[in-house]
C-alpha cells in the first residue's frame, strides 16, 4: 500500500488531454513539493516535473503539473503514442524522521 | 554528462547481505544527494534511502534496521548494504542523483538482484 495514491491505470487517444492524480496527506504533499517521473518499458525512470510544476530541460511543454492542498496532478496534452508509460508521483514525508514516499504508479495506455 | 553505474552480485542467498556499488563518472560525488531506489518485478518504485555528499543519511523507515548507505569520495562512488535479505528483496536496484532528495535528475540503468537459495 503506497503512501501516495494514484489510479492504477489511465488511457486516452492520440491528441487528447489526460490527467493523473496523486493524493497524499498533510505530512507529505500538504507540506512539501511534488515531483513526477515517467518510466518507459524496460527503462529507468525519468524526471518529468519537479517542484510541483517545473519542467526539466528537454521535457515538452505538453507535460504540466499542479498541486492543491494534499493532492497533485499531472496533465498531458496532445497525447502521443510515445507517452505510453508508467507515471509516478513522489514527495517528502515529514513523519518518522522524514523519508521519501512514492505513489503506486499509473500505467498510461494510448489507445 | 553524469553517468551512474550499479554493480554487484545478481544473486544473493536468503539471510545474507546484499551489497551494491554505484560508480559515478562525469561529475564529482562531492555535491547533491545520492539515492538507492528499487523496483520489484512488475511493481512500483520504492525508496531505500539516500546519502548527502557530506555523509548524512536518511532511510526508508520500513528498511532502516537493515540498510546502510555509505559514500567513498576518493573513489567517486557510493554503496548500499541490505542485510538479512528475503525473497521480498528481489528487485531492480537503481542508484540515482539529484539536488534534492525527491528531485532525481540522474539514474543508473538499474541492476536486477534476485534473492534465492
Amino acid at each position: 500500500q503506497s503512501v501516495l495514491t494514484q489510479p492504477p491505470s489511465a488511457s486516452g487517444t492520440p491528441g487528447q488531454r489526460v490527467t493523473i492524480s496523486c493524493s497524499g496527506s498533510r505530512s507529505n504533499i500538504g507540506s512539501n513539493t511534488v515531483n513526477w517521473y515517467q518510466q518507459l518499458p524496460g527503462s529507468a525512470p525519468k524526471l518529468l516535473i519537479y517542484s510541483n510544476n517545473q519542467r526539466p530541460s528537454g521535457v515538452p511543454d505538453r507535460f504540466s503539473g499542479s498541486k492543491s492542498g494534499t493532492s497533485a496532478s499531472l496533465a498531458i496534452s496532445g497525447l502521443q503514442s510515445e507517452d505510453e508509460a508508467d507515471y509516478y508521483c513522489t514527495s517528502w514525508d515529514d513523519s518518522l524522521d522524514g523519508h521519501v514516499v512514492f505513489g503506486g504508479g499509473t500505467k498510461l495506455t494510448v489507445l | 554528462q553524469v553517468h551512474l553505474q550499479e554493480s554487484g552480485p545478481g544473486l544473493v542467498k536468503p539471510s545474507e547481505t546484499l551489497s551494491l556499488i554505484c560508480a559515478v563518472s562525469g561529475g564529482s560525488i562531492s555535491s547533491d544527494y545520492w539515492s538507492w531506489i528499487r523496483q520489484p518485478p512488475g511493481k512500483g518504485l520504492e525508496w531505500i534511502g539516500n546519502i548527502y555528499y557530506s555523509g548524512s543519511t536518511k532511510y526508508n523507515p520500513s528498511l532502516k534496521s537493515r540498510v546502510t548507505i555509505s559514500v567513498d569520495t576518493s573513489k567517486n562512488q557510493f554503496s548500499l548494504k541490505l542485510s538479512s535479505v528475503t525473497t521480498a528483496d528481489t528487485a531492480v536496484y537503481y542508484c540515482a542523483r539529484g539536488p534534492m532528495v525527491t528531485q532525481i535528475h540522474y539514474w543508473g540503468q538499474g541492476t536486477l538482484v534476485t534473492v534465492s537459495s
